[in-house]
């Protein structure tokens, strides 16, 4: 079954203690992405994956850290939890980035089933 | 940065009637995609519609697209209780190498009242 699976699912840690929140997809997909999302602010993009060893800053990148050795893995990393960082979690990935018009493949997006994450 | 902004925030409506939401965005986009997410879980794909098309439809969805008013509506017909959820549009951006963005904006919130 085609899916994007993140790990754990619920967390409750300490202010400073370093985690790592997984994510795997089994789609051989190019692109990858974490958004964080929160009441009244919907989602907001953390960092993004092209393809392997290739990652970009989203709108909200501070204090998190991502690498991407392997096509099918895209780990968030948060070095020193703040309770700032409470906040729902998604891993999203896609086919192939669609350019302008002409494109057949879409960019559409397959998300995991999200992470709550509580920073206390 | 927010790019993609719904309107209404929330909707309620009775089953059997028609849910419309828009999606307002800034700058030029290549595509938009639409996105339902039920409570507290993924976000699962729609529709999505390219910068180049007006209208597209896919079962009870209709989407249209107004690049010169930088807008574009969902229509759900006939809804259902099970269309309870909240709706997102995203719009992205490509313009060469590594640099695509994909924003959500804070979505719609629909409630279908048997």
């Amino acid at each position: 079954e085609a899916q994007v699976t993140q790990n754990p699912r619920y967390l409750i840690t300490v202010t400073g203690k370093k985690l790592t929140v997984t994510c795997s997809q089994n789609m051989n997909h190019e692109y990858m992405s974490w958004y964080r999302q929160d009441p009244g602010l919907g989602l907001r993009q953390i960092y993004y994956s092209m393809n392997v060893e290739v990652t970009d800053k989203g709108d909200v990148p501070e204090g998190y850290k991502v690498s991407r050795k392997e096509k099918r893995n895209f780990p968030l990393i948060l070095e020193s939890p703040s309770p700032n960082q409470t906040s729902l979690y998604f891993c999203a990935s896609s086919f192939r980035v669609p350019t302008s018009g002409r494109a057949k493949n879409t960019g559409e997006l397959f998300f995991g089933e999200g992470s709550r994450l509580t920073v206390l | 940065s927010q790019q993609g902004e719904e309107d209404p925030q929330a909707l309620s409506i009775q089953e059997g009637e028609n849910a419309t939401m828009n999606c307002s965005y800034k700058t030029s986009i290549n595509n938009l995609q639409w996105y339902r997410q039920n409570s507290g879980r993924g976000l699962v794909h729609l529709i999505l519609i390219r910068s180049n098309e007006r209208e597209k439809h896919s079962g009870r969805l209709r989407v249209t697209l107004d690049t010169s008013k930088k807008s574009s509506s969902l229509l759900i017909t006939a809804s259902r209780a099970a269309d309870t959820a909240s709706y997102f549009c995203a719009t992205d951006l490509y313009s060469g190498g590594s640099n695509y963005k994909l924003t959500f904006g804070k979505g719609t919130l629909l409630t279908v009242n048997p």
